[in-house]
């Protein structure tokens, strides 16, 4: 089973900041990396797959990106709608799919 | 309006069952694979099980083989999950979701269905 390991479990970011969302991965995932985003109360909601592409209807100030088998989720400018609980997941060797723990992005 | 929307959950009792439904609307359901994922109460996502477009495939996480069988109805646009033998710890907000290929991830979730076992 892959394990994606996010950190920090919690960031505190002002508005208009960046905030920089590792997950890593126990193995390679050959492209075959997703994030998302749940605000509380809410479905998750598709950010970025394959890594780097971003969903249908996200803000360019979201990007994806990979160094071997760490990945990062970036948000440029922070908005007051982006502070939300970030899940990355993984499809490249399943079953399991399986998703990291998550990481929370608070206002500071 | 692209959607999906559960419903079954309940309370039910530790060794009970129920049947979860999603049933789509506002796109082609007989090309997307559909997965089942569950959230316990403050915690994170957890995979249940899939099936695809066609139900010919369908796998589960260790924790629910044998006790969950998912299935479709591609004529009825839906999809189904039937949770038997139900633990406390199957306490969760259950969510289907749909896949184009899993590379592209899940596009479209619905809203859930709170499942909590309890006596």
């Amino acid at each position: 089973e892959i394990v994606l390991t996010q950190s920090p479990a919690t960031l505190s970011v002002s508005p208009g900041e960046r905030a920089t969302l590792s997950c890593r991965a126990s193995q390679s995932l050959s492209n075959n990396l997703a994030w998302y985003q749940q605000r509380p109360g809410q479905a998750p909601r598709l950010l970025i797959y394959g890594v780097s592409n971003r969903a249908t209807g996200i803000p360019a100030r979201f990007s994806g990106s990979e160094s071997g088998t760490d990945y990062t989720l970036t948000i440029d400018s922070l908005q007051s709608e982006d502070f939300a609980v970030y899940y990355c997941q993984q499809s490249n060797s399943w079953p399991p799919l399986t998703f990291g723990g998550g990481t929370k992005v608070e206002i500071k | 309006e692209e959607q999906l929307v559960e419903s079954g959950g309940g309370l039910v009792q530790p060794g009970g069952s129920l049947r979860l439904s999603c049933v789509a609307s506002g796109f082609s359901f007989s090309t997307y694979e559909i997965n089942w994922v569950r959230q316990a109460p403050g915690k994170g996502l957890e995979w249940v099980s899939y099936i695809s477009s066609s139900g010919t495939m369908a796998f589960y996480a260790d924790s629910v083989k044998g006790r969950f069988t998912i299935s479709r109805d591609n004529a009825k646009d839906s999809a189904y999950l039937e949770v038997n033998s139900l633990r406390a710890d199957d306490t969760a907000v259950y969510y289907c979701a749909r896949d184009r290929l899993l590379y592209f991830g899940f596009d479209l979730w619905g809203q859930g269905t709170l499942v909590t076992v309890s006596s």
